[in-house]
């Protein structure tokens, strides 16, 4: 089956730790991107990639870190710049950056 | 800057009740429009996706509507089951250089109750 897998679904982070979210897709989309949701608000978008090796900060891209090596996957890593990652973060992806984003099941990210 | 807001943020009904769940929009410049369905710890699944050059989108019981004039787009739930209550997000899209960027209201958290 194709889609977009998230791992893990939970993660602890101790403070001035680094931790890196993976997202991957067998979706053969060109184009994934990373979203932030805090409690009873909608996603705000934290970094977008619209081809290999290349990526774009988004509306709140302060404290992370991306990198797209390859199609099928964008992982972002969480840095100790982050004061407030506590949150639930979605990835997507659409064939191409003007189409449909389909999204993975979420990580969420707690400070120990 | 594209803003987009849902009303309510929370709305609990009696299965079988038809319902309007509300998104508007500051930019009329809008490429398209899209309806999520969140269900607790998930991710978002897409329901409805309206193009600018549309008015409605139609899924079974779901209905989207889009009025670019008054920045305002509508999703109707006919007939409501217990199945239904999850959290309902729109999300408007702006084309630009950057590819289509999209910008999520806040969420409706429906609960449709036996």
């Amino acid at each position: 089956d194709g889609g977009i897998t998230q791992s893990p679904k939970y993660l602890f982070r101790k403070e001035g730790q680094n931790v890196t979210l993976s997202c991957e897709q067998n979706l053969n989309h060109d184009a994934m991107y990373w979203y932030r949701q805090d409690p009873g608000q909608g996603l705000r978008l934290i970094y977008y990639s619209q081809i290999v090796n290349d990526f774009q900060k988004g509306d709140i891209a302060e404290g992370y870190s991306v990198s797209r090596e390859k199609k099928e996957s964008f992982p972002l890593t969480v840095t100790s710049a982050q004061k407030n990652p506590t949150a639930f973060y979605l990835c997507a992806s659409s064939i191409f950056s003007n189409q449909p984003q389909h999204f993975g099941d979420g990580t969420r990210l707690s400070i120990l | 800057k594209q803003e987009v807001t849902q009303i309510p943020a929370a709305l609990s009904v009696p299965e079988g009740e038809n319902l309007v769940l509300n998104c508007s929009f500051t930019d009329s410049a809008i490429y398209n429009l899209q309806w999520f369905r969140q269900d607790p710890g998930k991710g978002l699944t897409s329901l409805l996706l309206i193009q600018s050059s549309q008015r409605e989108q139609t899924s079974g019981r779901l209905n989207a509507s889009l009025d670019k004039s008054s920045g305002r787009s509508t999703l109707y739930i006919a007939a409501s089951q217990p199945g239904d209550s999850a959290t309902y997000l729109c999300a408007g899209s702006i084309y630009n250089n950057a590819g289509n960027m999209l910008t999520f209201g806040g969420g409706t958290r429906l609960m449709v109750k036996p």
